[in-house]
């Protein structure tokens, strides 16, 4: 069966330092995966999607960037975070195409000081 | 373009009532459509899945939802609440994309009172 994990769980970092969460997928090949954020009160916001290795979409201009090294490896990144980048962060991974359901990891929450 | 809207931030109900969390879709292509519960600091778990079969859907934990295309609705209903269903509830529509985007609903929150 497939797995999703995410790390940290949770992270509480100073404004201006780096940022790197990990999502990896486990019992599949070739997923689309996928950013999003929940900021207080702001429902589901959506940040990259990838449909394969090196391919990344963004649809929100910020200071974040993603990359998947791997086939079923994420990774959101910030070489500088601001307060605003406070959120609960999830990954989600869905089979290749269109149409189908996501699965979702259990999230990181960030708090940025 | 695709857009979902759920009616109603905040539902509330008691235990044993009817549980009736509305959604409204906009598509301009067949549309594939979803339902997700989040418990507090988890991530979503999807409920069920309309796929162009059966308009009733019946997922987990005995929640149901009707496709009624002329209405463009897909409202998630539940017969009697439980004090474990107090959580929020998404709706999602796909985008049409052979990216599989999702687009969601902001969600409704749902209290289930004793």
């Amino acid at each position: 069966s497939q797995t999703i994990h995410q790390w940290p769980a949770t992270l509480v970092q100073p404004v201006g330092s780096p940022l790197s969460l990990e999502c990896t997928v486990e019992g599949t090949s070739n997923p689309n995966l996928y950013w999003y954020r929940q900021a207080a009160g702001r429902g589901l916001q959506l940040l990259f999607y990838s449909v394969g290795i090196g391919q990344i979409s963004s649809e929100v201009p910020q200071n974040l960037s993603a990359s998947r090294p791997q086939d079923r490896q994420f990774i959101l990144s910030s070489k500088k975070l601001l307060l605003s980048d406070s959120g609960f962060y999830l990954c989600a991974w869905s089979v290749e195409g269109g149409g189908h359901e996501q699965f979702f990891g259990p999230g990181t929450r960030l708090t940025v000081l | 373009a695709q857009s979902v809207t759920q009616l109603g931030s905040h539902v509330s109900v008691s235990e044993g009532a009817l549980v009736l969390l509305r959604c409204n879709y906009s598509s301009s292509v067949p549309p594939y459509l979803f339902w997700y519960v989040q418990y507090p600091n988890q991530g979503l778990q999807l409920l069920l899945k309309y796929t162009s079969a059966a308009t009733l859907v019946k997922g987990i934990n005995g929640f149901e939802a009707e496709f009624k295309k002329s209405e463009t609705s897909f409202h998630l209903t539940k017969p009697s609440a439980h004090m474990s269903d107090a959580a929020e509830y998404f709706c999602a529509v796909s985008d049409g994309g052979s990216q599989g985007n999702l687009i969601f609903g902001k969600g409704t929150k749902l209290s289930v009172k004793p």
